[in-house]
């Protein structure tokens, strides 16, 4: 089955402790970007990938490293997590010229 | 002016209600144009995807885009409680900037 997966699904953290978010997409999608989602503020780009050890800023940057060492793979790091990146994190991978595919979404909590 | 416009709702309607959702844009390089559907608690999933100006129907639903007037359209005849969602519209210019420009999204709940 195509998918985009994300781990955890689910993650309660305290302010500066490093974590990462895994992202893997089995499409052989070329391009893929996380994205943050706020209420009132809707879907914003943090980083995305045009392939294997591409990677460039999207909207909020700002906080968040990513890698891109494998096709399939493109985690994403919060090196000292703070309260205001509590958010919904959604991972998505694509072709360069098809639609844009979602993972299920990963819940943050920075205390 | 965002890019991107979409009025957020909440918008309530009777199940078999046709329901117009709508987006506006600034950036007339746009080409594609997209509408997601996310449900509570899941990550968003394409429901229509069409390129340039026209409309595209896909069972109960229409997408149409008037590239003029830059505004897009989500129609969705005979709705279902089970179309309770909150759609989002996208779009891109292609090319070689592959970045997607969301709206906000509208919360639409139908009531059975």
């Amino acid at each position: 089955e195509a998918q985009v997966t994300q781990n955890p699904r689910y993650l309660i953290t305290v302010t500066g402790k490093k974590l990462t978010v895994t992202c893997s997409q089995n499409m052989n999608h070329e391009y893929m970007s996380w994205y943050r989602q706020d209420p009132g503020l809707g879907l914003r780009q943090i980083y995305y990938s045009m392939n294997v050890e591409v990677t460039d800023k999207g909207d909020v940057p700002e906080g968040y490293k990513v890698s891109r060492k494998e096709k399939r793979n493109f985690p994403l790091i919060l090196e000292s997590p703070s309260p205001n990146q509590t958010s919904l994190y959604f991972c998505a991978s694509r072709t360069l010229t098809d639609t844009q595919y979602f993972g299920p979404g990963t819940r943050l909590t920075v205390l | 002016q965002k890019e991107v416009e979409q009025d957020p709702g909440p918008l309530s309607v009777p199940e078999g209600a046709i329901v117009s959702l709508n987006c506006t844009y600034s950036n007339s390089a746009f080409q594609y144009f997209m509408w997601y559907r996310q449900y509570s608690r899941k990550g968003p999933e394409l429901l229509m995807y069409t390129y340039s100006s026209g409309n595209k129907e896909d069972g109960r639903f229409t997408a149409q885009v008037d590239k003029s007037s830059k505004y897009i359209s989500l129609f969705i005849r005979d709705s279902q409680p089970s179309d309770s969602a909150t759609y989002l519209c996208a779009m891109t210019s292609g090319g070689s900037n592959y970045k997607l420009t969301f709206g906000k999204g509208t919360l639409l709940t139908v009531n059975p």
